[in-house]
């Protein structure tokens, strides 16, 4: 099946430095990224998709200008935290739709390894 | 709202314990529902996706099946590698972005030998 790959697995960083997460669909082109963050015992939330060649779309409440997106190619989208805190320690997981055709909902959603941030 | 809602939120069962996972949803129209597994520290695994109440799918030892509120997830005879935490997500039928799912909070399945 379709393979996404995130790097890095774990980072650590000090309070007020910014870290970048790279999303990567290794065998098919996907136009749209999804960035997910996850909370241990809690659901995956949404916080934003990622759009190849245009502006990243935000879920209420989470803030752009911390959270930077960045799709600049057909296969790769980045995530950027920028001056961490310790409140932004998480599981970041990235996913990409494989194959889509006139909107109907074709393919499927396939999720990175995600990415364990903790701020210190 | 949209919500989706798993039960239990753990489960254990002992090898070859058959049992069933339940995901309840409520959103304004469903375009797809969607399972996966999750192993501590990786991301989600994906399983099945199921479109419309009646649909049943199979892999190994899990079935899937959905109805207009609910979908269930049978586990089989599990065995210990089963033991994950399976998620249940919705995509509903509104806005056009493809692949913005819903997830419940999943439900820890332990099977002991």
């Amino acid at each position: 099946g379709a393979v996404v790959s995130q790097h890095p697995s774990r980072v650590i960083c000090k309070s007020g430095t910014s870290v970048k997460i790279e999303c990567r669909s290794l065998d098919f082109q996907a136009t749209t990224m999804f960035w997910y963050r996850q909370f241990p015992k809690q659901s995956l939330m949404l916080m934003a998709t990622s759009n190849e060649g245009s502006k990243a779309t935000y879920e209420q409440g989470v803030e752009k200008d911390k959270f930077l997106i960045n799709h600049a190619s057909l296969t790769l989208s980045t995530l950027t935290v920028t001056s961490a805190h310790p409140e932004d320690s998480s599981f970041y997981i990235c996913s990409a739709r494989s194959g889509t055709s006139g909107g109907a909902l074709t393919g499927e959603l396939f999720f990175g390894e995600g990415s364990r941030l903790t701020v210190l | 709202e949209d919500q989706v809602t798993q039960s239990p939120e753990a489960l254990r069962l002992q090898e070859g314990e058959s049992s069933s996972l339940n995901c309840s949803y409520t959103v304004s129209g469903l375009r797809g529902l969607f399972w996966y597994r999750q192993d501590p520290g990786k991301g989600p695994e994906f399983l099945f996706t199921l479109y419309s109440a009646g649909e049943e799918k199979e892999k190994e030892r899990l079935k899937a099946t959905l109805t207009k509120k609910e979908s269930f997830l049978h586990i089989t005879a599990p065995k210990p590698e089963d033991s994950a935490t399976y998620l249940c997500a919705v995509q509903p039928d509104r806005g056009s972005t493809l692949g913005r799912l819903y997830f419940g909070r999943g439900t820890q399945l332990t099977v002991w030998p």
